[in-house]
């Protein structure tokens, strides 16, 4: 069975610091991809990033980062230098590669960045 | 319109009442998905269809009754619900199983 935990449930930073929100994983599947999630107070999760199972590289966009490491299946997210818009919630999530992919999604962290 | 649509955004209804919320995406994907959001619980996947077809069916109460007409609406028809129902309840599209889901703003439901 899959399983995606995220370990800190509430962070809160000040702004202009850095912040890592962790996310570990647990599948049995070979192929599988990674993601994360914002969900502002608004309710509509929006889309951040995908990473196949294959491709262990480290991104970066913006003020945003994120770390790979298949050997601790982990996929840790990073904000620098973080501003109050980027208070939400975080969700890491993992799904096989079937035809219809089946999300399973961690429980979130809350992150409140404040002046 | 672009992107993934829900309507109602809000929805307060009784025990005892029939009512559908609506999902439409305007993407072109082939998959489309209903979560149900609870407070400090996990996104829990309820329905998935792919290609207009059920593929995917969480062990979700009859009083939920997902429908499909076409590749780009979603309904989630709903009756005699419980309280325990009232939740944020998501609708995602995506290309097929290997990319993304883009989400709606949800449908806030309460039930009294």
């Amino acid at each position: 069975a899959q399983k995606v935990t995220q370990a800190q449930t509430e962070i809160s930073v000040v702004e202009k610091e850095d912040v890592t929100l962790d996310c570990v994983y647990e599948t049995r599947d070979t192929t599988y991809y990674l993601f994360w999630y914002k969900q502002p107070p608004s309710g509509e999760l929006v889309f951040l990033i995908r990473r196949n199972s294959f491709d262990e590289q480290n991104e970066i966009s913006g003020r945003y980062s994120w770390n790979f490491q298949k050997s601790t299946s982990s996929f840790n997210f990073t904000i620098t230098a973080s501003q109050v818009v980027d208070s939400a919630v975080y969700f890491c999530a993992l799904s096989d590669s079937g035809t219809a992919s089946k999300l399973t999604f961690g429980t979130g962290t809350r992150l409140q960045v404040t002046l | 319109e672009t992107g993934v649509t829900q309507t109602p955004r809000h929805l307060v209804m009784g025990m005892t009442n029939k009512k559908s919320l609506k999902c439409e995406q305007h993407l072109g994907h082939n998959a489309m998905y209903w979560y149900k959001q609870s407070a400090k619980k996990p996104l829990e996947l309820m329905f998935v269809y792919s290609l207009e077809e059920r593929v995917e069916n969480n062990s979700v109460p009859s009083r939920f009754s997902p429908e499909c007409p076409n590749s780009s609406h979603l309904f989630l028809h709903l009756h005699t619900l419980q309280p325990e129902d009232s939740a944020l309840y998501l609708c995602a599209s995506s290309q097929d199983g290997y990319n993304e889901q883009f989400f709606g703003p949800g449908t806030r439901l309460t039930v009294l």
